[in-house]
């Protein structure tokens, strides 16, 4: 009965490779989004999707590209991965409208070597 | 620069004394959101304030927003060595999309 799920937990790669990381949430939501957290803890939206429509994408290169087929799903590709790229990423959900908590992922730790 | 910006960026305290954290914003907001994050675990959602209120509580917890200093602090009563864990708060900005922005978070040790 897991809220919002992300697979997988870990992921070690070489760098140039590409790699997906898939976010579901059963709470029915109609708002997804990624985050990436840094070796600081330091926090910073990727994405945002409402109703499987794109609504912030914030200076991501496009390397990296959300998927969402559908409201409880959202899936992030990255392309030709980089060291840099090495962080910890979280989904969350929430419902629509500005006072909506969020409800995060357990989390993806992405190691690029 | 950050919109939000904690203070402490650590703190360590004995079981059963208070902890206050405080956080620090830059642009007008909808409203104000703590979240605690356990070490190697996802975040999750601690109390939301709104712009037009100035205080909450939530069992051990009291978050104060002044917007006028725009400036809000979290306050945990009676704590606990499960409390052992790290403190975020998040903005809502007004303008444009809704969107959390996070400050880098206090790291909150309780020794027992």
């Amino acid at each position: 009965d897991t809220a919002v799920s992300q697979t997988p937990k870990y992921l070690v790669t070489q760098m140039g490779n590409d790699k997906s990381i898939k976010c579901e949430q059963n709470l029915g939501h109609d708002t997804m989004y990624w985050y990436k957290q840094d070796s600081k803890k330091f926090l910073k939206i990727m994405f945002s999707y409402n109703n499987k429509e794109l609504i912030i994408n914030e200076t991501v290169p496009n390397r990296f590209s959300p998927k969402s087929p559908d409201k409880a799903h959202l899936n992030l590709h990255i392309n030709s991965l980089e060291l840099g790229d090495s962080a910890v990423y979280f989904c969350a959900s929430s419902q629509s409208g500005r006072a909506a908590e969020q409800y995060f992922g357990p989390g993806t730790r992405l190691t690029v070597t | 620069s950050q919109q939000g910006e904690e203070d402490p960026q650590a703190l360590s305290i004995q079981e059963g004394e208070n902890a206050t954290m405080n956080c620090s914003y830059k642009t007008s907001i909808n409203n104000l959101q703590w979240y605690r994050q356990n070490s190697g675990r996802g975040l999750v959602h601690l109390i939301l304030i709104r712009s037009n209120e100035r205080e909450k509580h939530s069992g051990r917890l009291r978050v104060t927003l002044d917007t006028s200093k725009k400036s809000s602090s979290l306050l945990i009563t009676a704590s606990r060595a499960a409390d052992t864990a790290s403190y975020f708060c998040a903005t809502d900005i007004i303008q444009g999309a809704q969107k959390l922005v996070f400050g880098q978070g206090t790291r909150l040790t309780i020794n027992p």
